[in-house]
């Protein structure tokens, strides 16, 4: 079956690092990957979209890589900020108009 | 300001009733999607609409029902036969050559 899989611990750095979020996939060829952030009890926000195509893609201090050898998305914070923490969602492209969203990693950026 | 809006953002539901959860969009976005979100879980799609008088079954369609009568509104309805509808329940729209979805600020049903 299709499967998204995101680290369900949460991540705890300090401030003014590089914060690392995973997310790997089975069962999938997607076409493009996304990634949102969501605050608690709010709807999420979407941050980036990447292609199959291209491996990285940057914006502003995140930065987002897609390997479909390695079915893996790794998203990257540069420079965090307590502002920073949510928990960051990875989504796929399943075919249509469908998105698969993983469960998503909480990320906690400690001052 | 173009938005979704999602209402109530709070329900209580008796067993046994009916309710139905708003989503209205001024975005002009063609595609609107219905997910529920549960502790712990990913977002599971329920249903998701392409374009006016359309719409498909996503993953957890059992016990829900949808209408997309205009361009700008797709209302869900949570029916009795949904056995466990207590969850956050999120509406999303996207416009049809672009994939990334702009979703309301969610509507928390709880079952008394």
């Amino acid at each position: 079956s299709q499967k998204i899989e995101q680290n369900s611990e949460a991540l705890n750095i300090q401030e003014g690092k590089t914060a690392t979020l995973t997310c790997n996939y089975t069962n999938y060829s997607p076409a493009y990957l996304q990634w949102y952030r969501q605050d608690p009890g709010r709807g999420p926000v979407f941050l980036l979209l990447i292609r199959e195509n291209e491996k990285e893609k940057r914006k502003e201090r995140l930065k987002v890589t897609f390997d479909t050898t390695l079915k893996q998305s790794l998203f990257h914070i540069t420079a965090s900020q307590p502002a920073d923490s949510a928990t960051y969602l990875c989504a796929l492209e399943a075919g249509g108009f469908k998105t698969i969203f993983g469960a998503g990693t909480r990320l906690f950026v400690k001052a | 300001d173009g938005g979704i809006t999602q209402s109530p953002k709070y329900l209580f539901r008796k067993e046994g009733q009916n309710v139905t959860l708003s989503c209205e969009q001024n975005l002009n976005h063609d595609a609107m999607y219905w997910y529920r979100q549960d502790p712990g879980q990913g977002l599971r799609l329920i249903y998701y609409s392409q374009i006016v008088n359309d719409f498909q079954k996503g993953d957890i369609a059992e016990g829900y029902s949808v209408s997309r009568e205009k361009k700008e509104s797709f209302p869900l309805t949570v029916t009795s036969a949904q056995k466990n509808p207590t969850a956050f329940y999120l509406c999303a729209s996207s416009m049809r050559d672009r994939r990334e979805a702009f979703f309301g600020q969610g509507t928390r049903l709880t079952v008394v």
